[in-house]
């Protein structure tokens, strides 16, 4: 079983739509959580960190749900512009990255 | 932001030869880089650890006698390609982590996409 499982989509969305992405996580020891957004043939960029109380930056919104292993990200109003792969990632007490395979999302006009 | 450079951004090199990859921090002091690859519609997979001044600690699975990685300074780590082959060909990623900052807040290189023919 992956340490990390992400639906790998791919989401298309017309502009305004909400969508809502999640990961499930296997390693209980995981501390950190974050999500990532890649574009095309680039580096990942962080998006925002995930905490349990859930947090929110502008039209997106983060949560953990450490029972149940999982963490998702929303998307409201969603632009053209947030077109790319999102990837979740946790981080272990050393602090390496372990990523998802990411979740293609298109918004569409 | 904290910015990290990646040198070349892109090589092409015939099978058998070794390619050097540099990534540096160039704002900032990095205690630990990591190397990461991507191959087409993959996740990123961790292949090395490596804090300056010691030896990298490797993935499993990953040849540490194969992927050289060399950390001299605390702004420079170079990954060496040995023997390259065509299954070698990926998108390479180093992140740094600050000596200072945001707890596991790693910034990431733009990336090297290693082609062998």
């Amino acid at each position: 079983r992956k340490e990390v499982e992400q639906d790998p989509g791919p989401f298309n969305v017309p502009e305004g739509a909400t969508v809502a992405f999640n990961c499930t996580y296997s390693n209980s020891a995981s501390q950190s959580f974050f999500w990532y957004r890649q574009d095309c043939r680039k580096e990942p960029k962080l998006l925002m960190s995930v905490y349990s109380s859930g947090n929110e930056d502008g039209r997106f919104t983060a949560q953990l749900n450490r029972a149940s292993q999982y963490i998702s990200l929303l998307i409201r109003d969603s632009k053209l512009s947030d077109s790319a792969t999102y990837l979740c990632a946790w981080a272990s007490s050393a602090r390496q990255l372990t990523f998802g395979s990411g979740t293609q999302l298109t918004v569409l006009p | 932001g904290a910015v990290v450079s990646q040198h070349p951004s892109w090589v092409i090199c015939k099978s058998g030869t070794s390619v050097k990859i540099e990534c540096r921090s160039l704002d900032f002091q990095a205690t630990t880089m990591f190397w990461y690859r991507q191959f087409p519609k993959q996740s990123l997979m961790l292949m090395a650890t490596s804090n300056e001044g010691s030896k990298a600690t490797y993935e499993q699975g990953v040849e540490k006698d194969k992927f050289l990685i060399n950390h001299a300074s605390l702004t420079l780590s170079t990954l060496t390609v040995t023997s390259a082959h065509p299954e070698d060909s990926s998108f390479y990623i180093c992140s740094a982590r600050a000596l200072a900052g945001v707890l596991n807040e790693q910034f990431f290189g733009p990336g090297t996409r290693l082609t062998v023919l």
